[in-house]
């Protein structure tokens, strides 16, 4: 069956670099592009960025210039790394499969020094 | 970017109710091929989002006939014919027929 699984740390400091893993099975990467969406506690949704089954990237122009995805499809993996983290970007990242129909957990990113 | 005006933003009920939460875009969703890409999604307390509905009307596996959807152009609503104590939860429509795809606020539905 599809499953998606975000991981990464939990604990980052302002002005460091986010880097996060979603390992997916169930599907194929060159098949579905895999999005990432972004939980604030206690808030809304938030789509940040997709990668798509050919390979190429869009982003949310709100945190375009700080973010980038990237894949390994042998290793059914895509990854999100976002420069210059401030405490606003704490919240819970999810990756889910395009077209947003499976979901990860979500992994819960705090930014605190 | 296309703003999503979800409608209420609190919806207390009593279980048996019917439940209407509305979905308004800010341009029109429809796509030169004429697909409509607006989903729902109930969020859980603690939980993941799941989808309900995607393109407007379609039930995604599981999701029981109670939950229906309906609407064109900028005007959604997604109607629950009888909650259920496992429907509570808050909910979200998101749109991606335009980049950059985007959520609405979410409707909260409770119990009175």
């Amino acid at each position: 069956q599809v499953q998606l699984k975000e991981s990464g740390p939990g604990l980052m400091q302002p002005s460091e670099t986010l880097s996060l893993t979603c390992t997916v099975s169930g599907f194929s990467l060159t098949s579905n592009g895999v999005g990432w969406v972004r939980q604030p506690l206690g808030k809304g949704l938030v789509w940040m960025g997709t990668i798509w089954a050919g390979g190429s990237t869009n982003y949310n122009s709100a945190v375009q210039s700080r973010l980038s995805i990237s894949r390994d499809t042998s290793k059914s993996q895509v990854f999100l790394k976002m420069n210059s983290l401030q405490p606003e970007d704490t919240g819970t990242y999810y990756c889910a499969r395009h077209p947003f129909d499976y979901w990860g957990q979500g992994v819960m990113v705090t930014v605190s020094s | 970017d296309v703003v999503m005006t979800q409608t209420p933003l609190s919806l207390p009920v009593s279980l048996g109710d019917q439940a209407s939460i509305s979905c308004r875009s800010s341009q029109s969703l429809v796509e030169s091929n004429g697909n409509t890409h607006l989903h729902w999604y109930l969020q859980k307390p603690g939980q993941l989002p799941q989808l309900l509905l995607y393109k407007v009307s379609n039930r995604f596996s599981g999701v029981p006939d109670r939950f229906s959807g309906s609407g064109s152009e900028t005007d959604f609503i997604l109607k629950i014919s009888r909650v259920e104590s496992e429907d509570l939860g808050v909910y979200y429509c998101l749109q991606s027929t335009h980049l950059p795809y985007t959520f609405g606020a979410g409707t909260k539905l409770e119990l009175k």
